[in-house]
């Protein structure tokens, strides 16, 4: 069975210092990744996906991510943060072609102060 | 708005009795998925749903969930004999994929809290 790890569960930094959090999954074959955000009182949004091709991937907000297949891992960097990206972020991972559902990791959560 | 929509957006009821949750997908997506989020946690996959016919069930949580997508639209959870332990939020997502990839859309989910 597919799982991810995220291993940062709360991550605060300070507006404009750089980001990245960690995302590993466990999958040998085919995987289609992302990364979903959560900001307060809204449902999840999809920042950014890697299904095939360049391994690093751009989203929206600034946000992109780099798909490293030796080291089963997906992570994801934004270079200045701002006081509005404080959120929940979750990995997930489905298997290549990803007809069944998403395995989600834990979430990190993510506090900018200003 | 053109989203994933949930109904209720939040219920609580008594231990014991039976609850339906609707989920209306984007509409043209042909697939149609149910999780369940706990607090603290990533949102954990429950079945999927192409078109009317229910795919994957297995990781339904036990026999008390159901689900149903009678003509392929909209879909409902049902959960009977409630326990304190299935609160949580159940959150709903919708897909139209294509050969290589499946980006799935999430609706505002419905939270549960049984007392």
């Amino acid at each position: 069975a597919q799982s991810v790890s995220q291993h940062n569960h709360h991550v605060i930094l300070s507006e404009a210092a750089s980001l990245e959090l960690g995302c590993n999954y466990s999958y040998g074959g085919t995987v289609n990744l992302f990364w979903y955000v959560q900001y307060p009182g809204q449902h999840l949004q999809l920042l950014l996906k890697y299904f095939s091709g360049d391994p690093l991937v751009k989203g929206i907000k600034g946000f992109e991510a780099e798909f490293i297949k030796s080291k089963f891992s997906f992570n994801l960097r934004k270079p200045s943060v701002q006081w509005s990206d404080t959120a929940e972020y979750f990995c997930a991972v489905t298997e290549g072609g990803g007809a069944d559902g998403l395995t989600f990791g834990k979430g990190t959560h993510l506090i900018i102060q200003p | 708005d053109t989203g994933v929509s949930q109904d209720p957006r939040h219920k609580i009821t008594k231990r014991g009795q039976n609850v339906t949750f609707r989920c209306d997908p984007i509409s043209e997506h042909n697939r149609l998925y149910w999780y369940r989020q706990t607090l603290g946690q990533g949102p954990e996959f429950l079945t999927y749903f192409q078109n009317e016919a229910q795919l994957e069930k297995s990781r339904l949580l036990s026999d008390r969930f159901s689900a149903e997508r009678p003509k392929g639209s909209f879909s409902t959870l049902e959960i009977q004999r409630t326990e304190q332990g299935d609160s949580a939020m159940y959150l709903c997502a919708s897909s139209f994929p294509s050969l290589y990839y499946n980006e799935q859309f999430f609706g505002p989910g419905t939270r549960l809290t049984v007392l």
